[in-house]
């Protein structure tokens, strides 16, 4: 799987856009980029994936550069229960399971 | 639908003790995966287990092992504990492709 490089930590005001970027510049074609979050102490959460298309759900959207090499996760309006540490992975999807190779990520402070 | 659970939630052992761990993945899942995550420190892959095999297994010694049970429920069992065996230990189910779900971890403290 491909490696990531995320800033090792970020600010934000609450209600204001949290934008977290991660860099997967060797990232290959059939890799997906998976984001999860890990709120102090608990297991860490599913937020979202995506291929090349920018993706959105209830928790977040995913941009996804033209050229892969890098993505951004946006929380449109950060609260205080935002506050985590945030992960990037890079993965390939086969149509059999895999593991996911966890960095340092990026911890998230969201300041009243 | 119930998550994955992890039972106990806390486990206290003395060094050279073996310790059991086990987790329940979410109905219809048959893959499980084991992470350690030491206090401060990030998650480290240990184990895989999909259709009763091991799949995969991280950069842990021998005294890390588990199993697979044909209802695709798992235990991770840790012999000959030592301190720096102290961790969070999560484990995760998912199906092919898919994201994972997590447990709420088993925190195992080696005294």
């Amino acid at each position: 799987d491909a490696k990531t490089t995320q800033p090792p930590s970020m600010d934000c005001a609450e209600g204001r856009a949290a934008n977290l970027p991660c860099n997967h510049s060797t990232i290959s074609g059939n890799e997906y980029v998976y984001w999860y979050r890990q709120i102090h102490s608990q297991g860490p959460q599913y937020i979202i994936h995506g291929l090349k298309n920018n993706e959105t759900n209830e928790m977040a959207s995913l941009i996804i550069t033209e050229d892969r090499k890098s993505s951004t996760l946006i929380l449109p309006h950060a609260t205080l229960r935002d506050t985590a540490v945030y992960y990037c992975i890079v993965r390939v999807n086969t149509g059999t399971a895999s593991k996911l190779t966890f960095g340092t990520g990026t911890r998230l402070q969201v300041t009243l | 639908e119930a998550g994955v659970t992890q039972s106990p939630t806390h486990l206290i052992k003395t060094r050279g003790q073996q310790a059991t761990l086990r987790c329940s993945p979410i109905s219809g899942h048959t893959s499980v995966y084991w992470y350690q995550q030491a206090l401060g420190l990030g998650l480290q892959f240990l184990l895989w287990y999909d259709e009763g095999e091991e799949r995969n297994r991280g950069n842990f010694p021998p005294r890390f092992s588990g199993r697979q049970f044909p209802n695709y429920s798992s235990e991770l069992n840790v012999n000959a504990l030592e301190l720096e065996d102290s961790a969070l230990y999560l484990c995760a189910s998912s199906l092919p492709d898919r994201g994972y779900t997590f447990g709420s971890g088993t925190r195992l403290t080696v005294v």
